[in-house]
């Protein structure tokens, strides 16, 4: 069975500083990855994607990810955080062949002025 | 301005009542989602339609009853829901017959069962 793991509930960092939201994942193959962004009250937005190639990503709002086949981790990085950046972050899963995009639990972001 | 529209965005609803949730996408996709989304747990996957025909049923409670008239709209029809149903429910929509993983999201609707 698939999964995601995002093991922190909450990352606190202060503007300007380095962001990291981590997830792991339990799938076999070599899987989609995803990184979508829910703001308060709004549905879910899609940030960025692996599919092969490059380990490192880059997607909207200066984002990126890095994948990490080894460790099987897709962790999401801003090198400068702000303030709008505050929200919650939800890691996903898709393998390949398959019609199941399975989430993470998301991660709380919050960015402290 | 959001492609994918839900309504109502809040209902609140006895466990006896019947009450219907509904999504249209303006997008012209070919996919439409139900996801349940509750605090502190994975987005759970409810239902999947490509081109109108159901194609996942994630093992989801038969008081909870999709229906997808045509591409653009879906709907979740809810009949003697329990308290623990109470959460945000999404809809989502894809281009393809097949799940790239791109979904595109309403802003949910907030179900309050009492």
């Amino acid at each position: 069975a698939q999964s995601v793991a995002q093991p922190e509930d909450q990352v606190n960092v202060a503007e300007g500083n380095p962001l990291t939201v981590k997830c792991t994942y339990s799938v076999s193959g070599n899987p989609y990855l995803f990184w979508y962004v829910q703001y308060p009250n709004r549905g879910l937005q899609f940030l960025l994607k692996y599919i092969t190639g490059d380990n490192l990503v880059k997607g909207s709002y200066g984002f990126e990810a890095e994948f990490n086949k080894s460790q099987t981790s897709f962790h999401l990085k801003k090198p400068s955080a702000l303030v709008s950046d505050s929200a919650l972050y939800f890691c996903a899963v898709l393998p390949r062949g398959n019609n199941r995009l399975a989430f993470g639990k998301g991660n709380q972001v919050v960015v402290i002025p | 301005e959001t492609g994918v529209t839900q309504t109502p965005r809040h209902l609140v609803m006895g466990m006896t009542n019947k009450k219907s949730l509904k999504c249209e996408q303006h997008l012209g996709h070919n996919a439409m989602y139900w996801y349940k989304q509750s605090a502190k747990k994975p987005l759970e996957l409810m239902f999947v339609y490509s081109l109108e025909e159901r194609v996942e049923n994630n093992s989801v409670p038969s008081r909870f009853s999709p229906e997808c008239p045509n591409s653009s709209h879906l709907f979740l029809h809810l009949h003697t829901l329990q308290p623990e149903d109470s959460a945000l429910y999404l809809c989502a929509s894809s281009p393809g017959t097949m799940n790239t993983g791109e979904l595109f999201f309403g802003e949910g609707s907030r179900l309050t069962v009492l």
